[in-house]
């Protein structure tokens, strides 16, 4: 298995425009998250799903974020207008119910 | 926030020796887990422990969990420079599908 892969690796976008962060999860994990990392605030939860149904957004910053789950192989986190502060390392993660979470390698996204 | 909060911030240490980092948390837990992140890399599970569980090993690390402190450590025995990285403890205690991360020990191996 490939694991979960994340692109792009690296974004670099400037203020207001719209960014698209995408994941594949590994097959047969019925549970996506994705997290956002930053030096101040670590790691926050911003969302996940379960069998692509979106479970809690709770830490969904505000509504310029949104994801979507449309089948069990893909996922997206779309920013729309990215803002400066936005500026972070977004992983998403995939999990089978047992054991723990399977990370992706990240997307460095850089709003200028 | 429920995070769990890791102890120290940083640690600096000669190869060889052994690394112990610890965890605190907020509330009851089914699970605790600890994560491994290297530079510019995704989070790595390394060990889950449950609740009703005191010690568990796995090679040459060794993770204790006490609820009444709501504590938690893992000890990396005979160190290696490979083992250089971030170590993050998570606990389920929002949920058992939902983890919170601490904010991170940061292990440098010296060789």
């Amino acid at each position: 298995d490939a694991g979960v892969i994340q692109s792009p690796r690296h974004e670099v976008t400037e203020m207001g425009q719209e960014v698209t962060l995408r994941c594949k999860p590994i097959s047969g994990h019925d549970y996506l998250f994705w997290y956002r990392q930053t030096m101040m605030r670590g790691l926050e939860l911003l969302i996940y799903f379960n069998n692509n149904v979106p479970i809690d957004d709770s830490g969904m910053p505000e509504d310029r974020f949104s994801a979507k789950m449309p089948n069990a192989s893909f996922s997206t986190l779309k920013i729309q207008p990215s803002e400066p502060r936005d500026s972070a390392v977004y992983f998403c993660a995939s999990w089978r119910g047992v054991r723990g979470y399977t990370f992706g390698s990240g997307t460095r996204l850089t709003v200028v | 926030s429920q995070q769990g909060e890791e102890d120290p911030q940083a640690l600096s240490i000669q190869e060889g020796e052994n690394a112990t980092m610890n965890c605190s948390y907020k509330t009851s837990i089914n699970n605790l887990q600890w994560y491994r992140q290297n530079s510019g890399r995704g989070l790595v599970h390394l060990i889950l422990i449950r609740s009703n569980e005191r010690e568990k090993h796995s090679g040459r690390l060794r993770v204790t969990l006490d609820t009444s402190k709501k504590s938690s450590s893992l000890l990396i025995t005979a160190s290696r420079a490979a083992d250089t990285a971030s170590y993050f403890c998570a606990t389920d205690n929002q949920g058992a599908q939902k983890l919170v991360f601490g904010q991170g020990t940061r292990l440098t191996i010296n060789p």
